[in-house]
């Protein structure tokens, strides 16, 4: 069965440092999405991404946060200075239509 | 903004009870309604997705109900077993171009054997 793919599974970083996240979203997938959930706090909505361009963004995603399709499979996440307070799991979903959004197994990024 | 609550926080059963877990949200516009199994340490599985001019979806064990007009939504689990318990995640789909979730707290869900 298709799945979502997610590379790093775990990343430490030190504040200030760039990161990217990687994620393989479902083949035939349109929609893409990245939400993210600090430890014991509910999962957060932080962007959504259609025909190679961002739908809707949360407050959350500010300057700091960009997000890529640079080939048709990969979609990527950049933090360009971390912070302590992106200390997160941050998942990654990818849907067709009208269907449920289905989610990768999470890349936990540890900023020190 | 839409607000999702779970209730109850955490619940332990012992095996083989049938157990209702609640959802309520506070912005009936929405999208479609989508419940989700989190083992700690993973990511989220899909259980039941209810698009929003449904009443209830089934898999297995599993029944899920939406009664949008008042803003609520229940997963009803048959027969419990040791292999459930995990944490259950209820999110809103926004009625929007980008469709995003919103979740709940989730319930810690036990079975004991």
């Amino acid at each position: 069965e298709p799945e979502v793919t997610q590379t790093p599974s775990h990343q430490v970083t030190q504040m200030g440092q760039e990161v990217i996240l990687r994620c393989v979203p479902i083949s035939n997938h349109l929609y893409f999405y990245w939400y993210r959930q600090i430890l014991g706090q509910k999962v957060e909505f932080l962007v959504s991404f259609y025909n190679n361009e961002i739908s809707e963004k949360s407050e959350i995603f500010d300057d700091q946060f960009s997000v890529e399709r640079p080939d048709g499979s990969n979609f990527t996440l950049k933090i360009r200075s971390t912070k302590l307070e992106d200390s997160a799991m941050y998942f990654c979903a990818s849907k067709r239509q009208i269907y449920e959004q289905y989610f990768g197994p999470g890349t936990r990024l540890t900023v020190t | 903004k839409q607000e999702v609550t779970q209730i109850p926080a955490a619940l332990s059963v012992p095996e083989g009870e049938n157990l209702v877990l609640n959802c309520s949200f506070t912005d009936s516009a929405i999208y479609n309604l989508q419940w989700f199994r989190q083992d700690p340490g993973k990511g989220l599985t899909s259980l039941l997705l209810i698009q929003s001019s449904q009443r209830e979806q089934t898999s297995g064990r599993l029944n899920a109900s939406l009664d949008k007009s008042s803003g609520r939504s229940t997963l009803y689990i048959a027969a419990s077993q040791p292999g459930d318990s995990a944490t259950y995640l209820c999110a809103v789909g926004a009625n929007n171009a980008g469709n995003m979730l919103t979740f709940g707290g989730g319930t810690r869900l036990m079975v004991k054997p």
